[in-house]
């Protein structure tokens, strides 16, 4: 039981490149997100899917695009990626007793 | 605008000492809150949570208190450990609506 794992775990890009964070969970969830941190800003809600087939934004959804592939599977893009999307991307799922957020180890992405 | 505040970046406390850590929130929709722990170079893991028809919750070591006219929430930590030293997030979601809104993270420290 891996329960929520991001690959990859680092990643650099230049101004203007693309890439997708991938996301998965093991533990038969409904729902799963996709957040930022930044310091002193805590976590900030990007995107989210309260269960297959549906996506919603969150706090900050602008520059990123989602996919709900699957149950399991929730992918993070990034277009065409700026500085200011310098940060570290967190995926979390939730058990349907709607009672806490698994969450994985984080990407660390710098855009440069 | 934020809605769930943490004010207080860090805190210091001495080992075996009570640690208080507090969140405050402007939406009163919000009927679910949450703290989590979070570790450098680790994802945030679940803590503790309750409910708005509740005003305390307790789980060992950890106390959630609710205020719901203040709308305010604290966790109580006792006694205090080096172990605790980590970041602590409040979280506050609305029900049925899926979506957890963060604050900024206190730093805690626990001093041996």
């Amino acid at each position: 039981n891996a329960g929520v794992t991001q690959t990859p775990k680092f990643q650099v890009l230049k101004t203007g490149q693309s890439m997708t964070l991938q996301c998965a969970q093991d533990m038969n969830h409904n729902s799963m997100y996709w957040y930022r941190q930044d310091p002193g800003m805590g976590l900030r809600l990007i995107y989210y899917s309260a269960s297959e087939g549906t996506t919603d934004k969150g706090e900050v959804p602008n520059g990123y695009n989602v996919s709900r592939l699957n149950k399991r599977e929730f992918s993070l893009r990034l277009e065409s990626a700026a500085p200011s999307q310098t940060s570290v991307y967190f995926c979390a799922s939730i058990s349907s007793s709607y009672n806490e957020q698994f969450f994985g180890p984080g990407t660390r992405l710098t855009v440069l | 605008d934020q809605q769930v505040k943490q004010n207080s970046p860090s805190l210091s406390v001495q080992e075996g000492r009570i640690s208080i850590l507090n969140c405050d929130y402007t939406n009163s929709m919000f009927d679910y809150f949450l703290w989590y722990k979070k570790y450098p170079a680790e994802g945030p893991t679940f803590l503790i949570s309750i409910s708005s028809i509740k005003d305390k919750n307790e789980d060992g070591r950890f106390t959630v208190f609710l205020n719901k006219s203040a709308k305010h929430l604290s966790l109580h930590i006792v006694p205090s450990q080096p172990g605790d030293s980590a970041v602590y997030f409040c979280a506050a979601s609305g029900s049925g609506t899926y979506k957890y809104i963060f604050g900024t993270g206190t730093r805690l420290k626990v001093l041996a």
